[in-house]
């Protein structure tokens, strides 16, 4: 079946802009997770969704991360006033089952100038 | 500071070796236990689960698992080429659906 898709693939901003980075989970999976990878870097959390509870926001680098997740299936992760820092690959996982294996889209390549 | 340490290499084996990677993680009541294989360029691969002490075997891949030492290890055998990537160790540290922590990684060579 298809897996984790995520759009746009490579996104190049400017600083200051705000920006929204698309998830849409494997059919059924009911978790998504967001992390992302700076150049060189580990992977770092930064929120999930699990059903209809509240997320886990505790990975949030600042108050201008945030995102959602509608009808328990598509997420949009948003950067608002994005800062050169925020430069990173936003990688976007899902799971299914309780033993938690989480599947990873191919990411959005963030550029911020 | 729930930690997962990875020694960056790079790893080189020859073709044919067996490569063995390894991981340590922090926090001792952490649940289960991944391994992600990621090329340069591309988003992390799911090869390895593990959530009980001892070995699991699936193909070329073993993986080990030792709670008591908060140890986790794979061995790839009969290594190719193809295996060169950095192998990425997972920790999710209370169970169910939950975040992972990640190692950095170590990087993986291996010359024919």
């Amino acid at each position: 079946g298809a897996g984790v898709s995520q759009s746009p693939s490579n996104k190049v901003t400017e600083k200051g802009k705000d920006v929204e980075l698309r998830c849409d989970p494997i059919s059924g999976h009911t978790a998504l997770y967001w992390y992302r990878q700076s150049l060189g870097q580990g992977l770092e959390f930064l929120i999930y969704f699990q059903g209809n509870s509240a997320p886990d926001k505790s990975g949030l680098p600042s108050d201008r991360f945030s995102a959602e997740r509608t009808g328990g299936s598509v997420s949009t992760l948003t950067i608002q006033r994005t800062q050169q820092e925020d430069s990173a690959v936003y990688l976007c996982a899902s799971s299914l089952a309780r033993n938690n294996e989480q599947f990873f889209g191919p990411g959005t390549r963030l550029t911020v100038l | 500071q729930k930690e997962v340490e990875q020694n960056s290499g790079p790893l080189s084996v020859p073709e044919g070796a067996i490569a063995s990677l390894n991981c340590t993680y922090s926090d001792r009541v952490s649940q289960s236990f991944f391994w992600y294989r990621q090329y340069s360029g591309k988003s992390p691969e799911l090869i390895m689960s593990i959530y009980s002490n001892g070995d699991k075997e699936d193909g070329r891949f073993t993986a080990q698992l030792n709670k008591a030492s908060q140890y986790v290890s794979l061995l790839i055998r009969d290594s190719q080429p193809s295996d060169s990537a950095t192998y990425l160790c997972a920790v999710n540290p209370e169970g169910g659906y939950n975040k992972l922590i990640f190692g950095a990684g170590t990087r993986l060579a291996v010359h024919p």
